[in-house]
């Protein structure tokens, strides 16, 4: 089974603060993403990457950037952490699409990190 | 741009009863379509998709989700609920061929009563 781990289940940061979420996943996908959940909104995208190095901006990426060093790895960056960034965030892998057997295939979700800035 | 509305924010049904959760979609081009389960504190579970072929797909759980064309519909059933369904269900639509990035609707509460 695809394991997709994030570093952190609960976390609690300070407004200012350089935040780092870290998530892992262990298939060798090439396509990372980084979600924010909020009820009565959904899921919407902040940033994913289809390689090492390469990343896209999703629908929501202010206040935000990424980091993909390595294939297994994709982390998220808070510059300055704002309350408004008090969210459940949630990070996926997914084969590339551009083989035969990468195309429509479904997102692998890690359990979450809810992250609350005071 | 590629979306999906899930219309109610709640569905409520007596344990043994049929479950439908409700998905529409709009595409240019042909839709793909997948949808996702989550537990309290968990992250989000693949049941089944739509890629082309039969319109109706059988998932996990004894899941299965009816596609209409003509309707734009994508809804999730399930003949008898059962408690431990109770969860949050989304509805998704592929966004771009080049990737597969996906775009999520609101989500579903459905609340299974014994």
């Amino acid at each position: 089974d695809v394991k997709v781990t994030q570093s952190s289940r609960y976390l609690v940061k300070r407004t200012g603060e350089k935040v780092f979420l870290e998530c892992v996943q262990d298939m060798d996908h090439e396509n990372m993403f980084w979600y924010r959940q909020d009820p009565g909104l959904g899921l919407r995208l902040i940033y994913f990457s289809y390689d090492v190095k390469m990343k896209e901006k999703g629908d929501i990426p202010e206040g935000y950037s990424v980091s993909r060093e390595k294939k297994e790895r994709f982390s998220l960056i808070l510059e300055s952490a704002s309350t408004n960034q008090t969210s459940m965030y949630l990070c996926a892998s997914s084969l590339a699409p551009h083989t035969k057997t990468g195309l429509n295939q479904p997102q692998h979700f890690g359990d979450g990190t809810r992250l609350s800035i005071l | 741009a590629q979306s999906v509305a899930q219309p109610e924010d709640q569905v409520n049904v007596a344990e043994g009863n049929p479950l439908t959760v409700k998905c529409t979609y709009s595409v240019s081009g042909n839709p793909y379509l997948f949808w996702y389960v989550q537990y309290p504190n968990r992250g989000l579970q693949f049941l089944l998709k739509y890629i082309t072929g039969d319109n109706l797909v059988k998932g996990s759980y004894g899941f299965e989700a009816e596609f209409n064309k003509s309707q734009t519909s994508f809804h999730l059933k399930k003949p008898s609920a059962l408690v431990s369904d109770s969860a949050l269900y989304f509805c998704a639509v592929r966004v771009f061929y080049g990737n597969n990035r996906l775009a999520f609707g609101k989500g579903n509460q459905v609340v299974v009563i014994p």
